[in-house]
């Protein structure tokens, strides 16, 4: 079984431009959520979509976003960035709502300049 | 609401020693528990998983952790340090909000001197 795939691993972006990144979960899993690392705050957790359905969303700026296709595929979109949107960022499927181990991905890094 | 604290932010042992990496977990509710690692840009492996069954849990490569619901504990363990163990660690509590969330402690950098 392929594990979470996303893309691209590396990204590049200047302050105010927007960015999308992408996250194919595990065959059948249907809970996709996304993380936020950077050195000095950590692993946050941004959101998660079930079902095409965002069902919780952490404590960042209406600029983050997302969303969940009918094939579990989840993308998620910054817009206007910021020199402290420089993280690494982590995408994780679940089989099931609720708490279920969840399997990252290898994460996409973006560097804001 | 749920909190996870990892006492010590780096961690050195020798090869062939204990590796001990502590964690308290903070839960209103009866807690899941769990330790991933993350090797130099890779993402979060699941090493093991506490979900209210036995309280001693076993892991891969050779990690185990216990829970200690009085010490409020799920402290990771290994034997035998392997070069290879050289990650970083992170323990994480799933908070129950009817949606999968994960709540990470700061993460403790194992090193491995020969």
């Amino acid at each position: 079984k392929a594990g979470v795939t996303q893309t691209p691993r590396y990204l590049i972006k200047t302050r105010g431009q927007q960015v999308t990144l992408s996250c194919s979960p595990i065959s059948g899993h249907r809970s996709v959520s996304w993380y936020q690392q950077t050195p000095g705050q950590g692993l946050q957790f941004l959101f998660e979509y079930f079902s095409e359905t965002q069902r919780n969303k952490g404590n960042f700026p209406g600029r983050f976003s997302g969303r969940q296709f009918s094939n579990s595929r989840s993308e998620m979109n910054v817009s206007t960035l910021e020199l402290g949107d420089s993280a690494l960022y982590l995408c994780a499927s679940s089989s099931r709502q609720g708490r279920s181990e969840a399997f990252f991905g290898q994460g996409t890094r973006l560097t804001v300049v | 609401a749920q909190s996870v604290t990892q006492l010590g932010s780096h961690v050195s042992v020798s090869e062939g020693a204990l590796v001990l990496l502590r964690c308290n977990y903070s839960s209103s509710v009866p807690p899941y528990l769990f330790w991933y690692v993350q090797y130099p840009n890779q993402g979060l492996q699941l090493l093991l998983k506490y979900t209210s069954a036995a309280t001693l849990v076993k892991g891969i490569n050779g990690f185990e952790a216990e829970f200690k619901k009085s010490e409020t504990s799920f402290h990771l363990t290994k034997p035998s340090a392997h070069m290879s163990d050289a990650a970083e660690y992170f323990c994480a509590v799933s908070v129950v909000q009817g949606a999968q969330k994960l709540v990470f402690g700061q993460g403790t950098r194992l090193t491995i001197n020969p």
